[in-house]
């Protein structure tokens, strides 16, 4: 099955960096979706898009849909300690299915 | 909010042993979705259900099968646990049109 290209594989950083991460694909997506996973803990939503271009924001978060489509950047401003875990990058098709596809995740470690 | 309840965080188990992770999900949800995760692989789709008694496979469904009998329980079986399929198994339940809703994982360690 398709995987989706996400870079960088790990981040070790300081408090109050700013991270930027993004993930690839090689074909076009719908939808694409950011997700964290805290240490011993399931993946949680933190950002959808739904539109080409388009850029929303959640909090120091902040996600872009890619112009063409097969891309998608996380931005994360003024890491804090609690920023640490994995993130993912999702992409959807749409349509009947609706499955998501899911990245293979950065790790994202802040030192304080 | 939703929960979405995995039975064990760790297991250990035999090889060859049969094995059963219970996801138990309290929305009445109709999608629900078992994941394999590993490092630098992310997350690999093994078998979904939308509905009761109805499972289809996923990318990677090689040496699991599933059961969905009740609406709120979607059970991963391994028929033959392998070390291969040592692992943190993740299992979800679809809460919106796009929106996931995880369980904490089950990491499994076959000897």
């Amino acid at each position: 099955g398709q995987q989706l290209n996400q870079s960088p594989q790990s981040m070790f950083i300081q408090e109050g960096e700013d991270v930027s991460m993004n993930c690839t694909s090689s074909s076009i997506f719908n939808t694409w979706l950011w997700y964290k996973q805290d240490p011993g803990e399931g993946p949680v939503l933190l950002i959808a898009l739904y539109k080409a271009g388009e850029l929303t924001s959640n909090g120091r978060l902040t996600a872009q849909f890619g112009i063409t489509r097969k891309d998608s950047f996380l931005n994360i401003s003024a890491s804090i300690p609690s920023d640490v875990g994995i993130y993912f990058c999702a992409g959807a098709y749409g349509g009947a299915t609706n499955k998501l596809i899911f990245g293979t995740g950065t790790l994202l470690a802040v030192q304080p | 909010d939703v929960k979405v309840t995995q039975s064990s965080r760790y297991l250990v188990k035999r090889t060859g042993e049969k094995v059963f992770l219970e996801c138990v999900q309290d929305m009445d949800h109709e999608n629900m979705f078992w994941y394999r995760q590993d490092p630098g692989l992310g997350l690999r789709l093994i078998y979904f259900s939308y509905d009761v008694k109805m499972k289809e496979k996923g990318d990677i469904p090689e040496g699991y099968s599933v059961s969905r009998e009740k609406k709120e329980r979607f059970s991963l079986i391994l028929e033959s646990a392998s070390t291969n399929q040592t692992s943190m198994y993740l299992c979800a339940s679809r809460d919106s049109y796009y929106g996931y809703t995880f369980g904490s994982g089950t990491r499994l360690t076959v000897v």
